[in-house]
């Protein structure tokens, strides 16, 4: 099946830092996700690419589409304390637009 | 307006003990999601569900788990018998026609079961 794997796993860093962080995957996606998992909630989407190549911002955050399309990367400027949480990629199984594959996660920690 | 509501946000269980965990979606989304969150295999979907009828149960880990959706606003996941290993926080989802381009599930806040 699709297998979608991020990295880095775990982040910790100092608030004011720039994050980034990737998702790859063993096969093409025609769209990829970005969901945000704030402790003891549910994910949120945060930003969706449809198109290869494609650059989206949703404030301080900016995500890519891979020109392969097997991967997206997803950056955060400034990171506040609130940035904390569990950061997804997700993108639709072949054939059926809402059945999502998510990640592995990557955890961000942000200090003070 | 009223997300996705899950009940209960935690159960701890024996055990052997049979396990209900519910979920009322988005009104107006056709379409329902359960997703399982563990450490080790991240989250997994279990089932979903468009208009009421299962779509693909393919992730349901084995016999002992069952869901079932009456109706457009209430679903359910069983687990009978309940053992250790099913240990994981359950997710519910939906997604309306809108999202169903988009990609854009609305998760419940999640029910956490520990079986003893």
């Amino acid at each position: 099946g699709q297998q979608l794997n991020q990295s880095p796993q775990s982040m910790f860093i100092q608030e004011g830092e720039d994050v980034s962080m990737n998702c790859t995957s063993s096969s093409i996606f025609n769209t990829w996700l970005w969901y945000k998992q704030d402790p003891g909630e549910g994910p949120v989407l945060l930003i969706a690419l449809y198109k290869a190549g494609e650059l989206t911002s949703n404030g301080r955050l900016t995500a890519q589409f891979g020109i392969t399309r097997k991967d997206s990367f997803l950056n955060i400027s400034a990171s506040i304390p609130s940035d904390v949480g569990i950061y997804f990629c997700a993108g639709p199984n072949t054939g059926t637009a809402s059945k999502l594959t998510f990640g592995t996660g990557t955890r961000l920690q942000v200090t003070l | 307006d009223a997300g996705v509501i899950q009940s209960p946000r935690h159960e701890v269980t024996e055990m052997g003990q049979e396990v209900t965990l519910r979920c009322k979606p988005i009104s107006g989304h056709n379409s329902l999601f359960w997703y399982r969150q563990t450490m080790m295999r991240g989250l997994e979907l279990l089932i979903y569900f468009n208009n009421n009828v299962p779509i693909d149960d393919s992730g349901m880990p084995e016999d002992r788990f069952s869901a079932k959706m009456p109706n457009a606003s209430f679903s359910t996941l069983k687990i009978q018998p309940s053992e250790p290993r099913d240990s994981a926080v359950y997710f519910c989802a939906s997604i309306g026609p809108a999202g169903e381009n988009t990609g854009e599930l609305f998760f419940g806040e999640g029910s956490r079961l520990t079986v003893l």
